[in-house]
Formats: C-alpha cells, sequence, structure tokens
C-alpha cells in the first residue's frame, strides 16, 4: 500500500519554463490538496479537490493550476515557472471533506527550484 | 494569510522533560489536528480534536481546544530525542473543505 505518491521528488527548471507535478493516491480517498511549504512559512494551500470532478482556490493559487483526473490523481502545473515558486510542494489526500474531515495522509514532497 | 499560528517557534528541551506547544487560530473550525514532520519528509497526522471536545489524549501526547480562545495546546509528556521535528497545527473551517496549516513549531530534544 503506496499512500500518496509524488512525481518527480526533484526538479530544476529555468523562469518561464512550464511543468506539472504528479500525484496519486490509492486509498480510494475524495479529497485530494495541494500545500507549498517555504522556509518559517509552514504550508499554504494552494488548490484543493473536494471530490472527482470538482477543484477549487486555496490560499496561494495564482501562478498554478489543477486537474482532478480521476479519484486517484491530482495534478498540479506551473505554467511559466517563476523563482517565487521555488519550494518544496506536497500532495495530500482525505477520506471525507466537508463535516467529517479526517486526517490527512501526505506524500513525501516534491522539491522544486526555479533559477 | 494562514489560520493557525504557532507558539513557540522553536523549543529546546531534556529528553524526559515535557514539551508544550500552542496553536491558535481566527475563524470558526471543524476541527483542529496536530501533525509532526521529521526533517526532509512529508507531514504525519498525531490526533484530531472536534469542535466540540475539549481534550484528548493519545499515548504520550495530550490536547487541549478552548474555542472560546480559538486556541490549542499539544502536550508531549516524557519527550524522546525521537521527537525532534516540527510539529504543525491545521485547522479546517465549518465547510471542512479546507484544511489550513499554521507556521509551526520546532521542537529540539537533546538526549
Amino acid at each position: 500500500n503506496a499512500g500518496v505518491t509524488q512525481t518527480p521528488k526533484f526538479q530544476v527548471l529555468k523562469t518561464g519554463q512550464s511543468m506539472t507535478l504528479q500525484c496519486a493516491q490509492d486509498m480510494n480517498h475524495n479529497s485530494m490538496y495541494w500545500y507549498r511549504q517555504d522556509p518559517g512559512m509552514g504550508l499554504r494551500l494552494i488548490y484543493y479537490s473536494a471530490s472527482e470532478g470538482t477543484t477549487d482556490k486555496g490560499e496561494v493559487p495564482n501562478g498554478y493550476n489543477v486537474s482532478r483526473l480521476n479519484k486517484r490523481e491530482f495534478s498540479l502545473r506551473l505554467e511559466s515557472a517563476a523563482p517565487s515558486q521555488t519550494s518544496v510542494y506536497f500532495c495530500a489526500s482525505t477520506k471525507l471533506a466537508g463535516a467529517n474531515t479526517g486526517e490527512l495522509f501526505f506524500g513525501e514532497g516534491s522539491r522544486l527550484t526555479v533559477l | 494569510s494562514q489560520q493557525g499560528e504557532e507558539d513557540p517557534q522553536a523549543l529546546s528541551i531534556q529528553e524526559g522533560e515535557n514539551a508544550t506547544m500552542n496553536c491558535s487560530y481566527k475563524t470558526s473550525i471543524n476541527n483542529l489536528q496536530w501533525y509532526r514532520q521529521n526533517s526532509g519528509r512529508g507531514l504525519v497526522h498525531l490526533i484530531l480534536i472536534r469542535s466540540n471536545e475539549r481534550e484528548k489524549h493519545s499515548g504520550r501526547l495530550r490536547v487541549t481546544l478552548d474555542t472560546s480562545k480559538k486556541s490549542s495546546s499539544l502536550l508531549i509528556t516524557a519527550s524522546r530525542a525521537a521527537d525532534t521535528a516540527s510539529y504543525f497545527c491545521a485547522t479546517s473551517d465549518t465547510g471542512g473543505f479546507k484544511t489550513i496549516f499554521g507556521a509551526g513549531t520546532r521542537l529540539f530534544v537533546k538526549a
């Protein structure tokens, strides 16, 4: 049981390049999330998907797009990378959202550097 | 802006001592959760307390919640060197779809 799997684990981009971070969970969870973590800032929510077919903006959505491809997969796309997007990105999932929101399960992170 | 704010930002204690971390938040919540993050790793869930609960225990962990003060505390008793990590509180809003994290407390337990 792999849990939440993120790819790639490391990536270096040049300013203006695009890339997609992939996330997949095998726990049959309904809700999925993308966070970024910068030093001293904790985690900030970029986008989330409460259920298959829906996506919503979080705290810091600018410069990002997401796709909930199916129940298992939730991808994060940077269309034109900027140095300010240098960060560690975490994908998470949870079985239920709404009134019964429970614990989030996290991937190991994707470390992105934009030069 | 972030919902939860932890205090202190960093804490250094001796093995065997208790560690207390506090979290304050701004808006009404459905529940509050605590997570642990070892250096370079993903976050791991520790404990969840719902808005209608005041205290919860799990092993050496004790969490309290005061909704009137919009605050929570995490107590780790008889700390061990292996408890060295960053600890984050996270709140789910009353709609329940957004889980927002604080900046975290970095705990260092000296052997």
